[in-house]
């Protein structure tokens, strides 16, 4: 079974401050890591991929294999970057994504 | 075509009703999925079909659901007999082949169950 887990509903921090949204997983084989967006009032989108190794609007996230997690970094958070983030997961070449429960992200002026 | 589109975006029902919605993917995007989101929760995947062909269902997707796509293009989803656990947000999403298992997502249809 794969599942995803996102341990904050909820994480507020101030404009400056480093961002770490954190998503742990759990698949028996070779996994493909997402990160997914949804501001307010706009569509489900996907911000990042593990597999490309971008950063997408400052944000990164790197796949560790051993802890089985894939957090999602930011050094700087902006205000736009306010928005639910989803962390999914599916099995290479496997149609079915599997997505976490979702976190909300606040950036305080 | 600016995106993935569905229709209703809001849907208001009764309690043992039957309902429909419509699902039109991104043009040249040949495979399309259906999922359901309640509050608080993420996207939970229903069913996946490449081209017309449903390759795969959830348990979630239970004998009153079922979802065609006839053509390859535009796909409908069904739920007879709606009960008040139905109701959630209706969501959505395509890709092509190419893409591996990127998804771009539509707005969603959000079902009301009275």
């Amino acid at each position: 079974a794969q599942r995803v887990t996102q341990p904050e509903k909820l994480l507020s921090v101030f404009k400056g401050a480093p961002v770490e949204l954190k998503c742990n997983y759990s698949y028996s084989g070779s996994p493909e890591l997402f990160w997914y967006v949804q501001y307010s009032r706009q569509r489900l989108q996907l911000l990042l991929r593990h597999i490309s190794r971008e950063s997408i609007k400052g944000f990164t996230a790197d796949l560790n294999k051993g802890e089985t997690s894939f957090h999602l970094k930011k050094p700087f958070a902006q205000e736009e970057d306010s928005a639910m983030y989803y962390c999914a997961l599916s099995g290479r070449g496997y149609q079915k994504v599997t997505f976490g429960t979702g976190t909300k992200l606040q950036v305080i002026p | 075509d600016t995106g993935v589109s569905q229709d209703p975006r809001h849907k208001i029902t009764k309690r043992g009703q039957n309902v429909t919605f419509r699902c039109d993917p991104i043009s040249e995007h040949n495979r399309l999925y259906w999922y359901r989101q309640t509050l608080g929760q993420g996207p939970e995947f229903l069913t996946y079909f490449q081209n017309e062909a449903q390759l795969e269902k959830s348990r979630l997707l239970s004998d009153r659901f079922s979802a065609e796509r006839p053509k390859g293009s535009f796909s409908t989803l069904e739920i007879q007999r709606t009960e008040q656990g139905d109701s959630a947000m209706y969501l959505c999403a395509s890709s092509p082949t190419a893409s591996g298992n990127e998804q771009f997502f539509g707005p969603g249809t959000r079902l009301t169950v009275l």
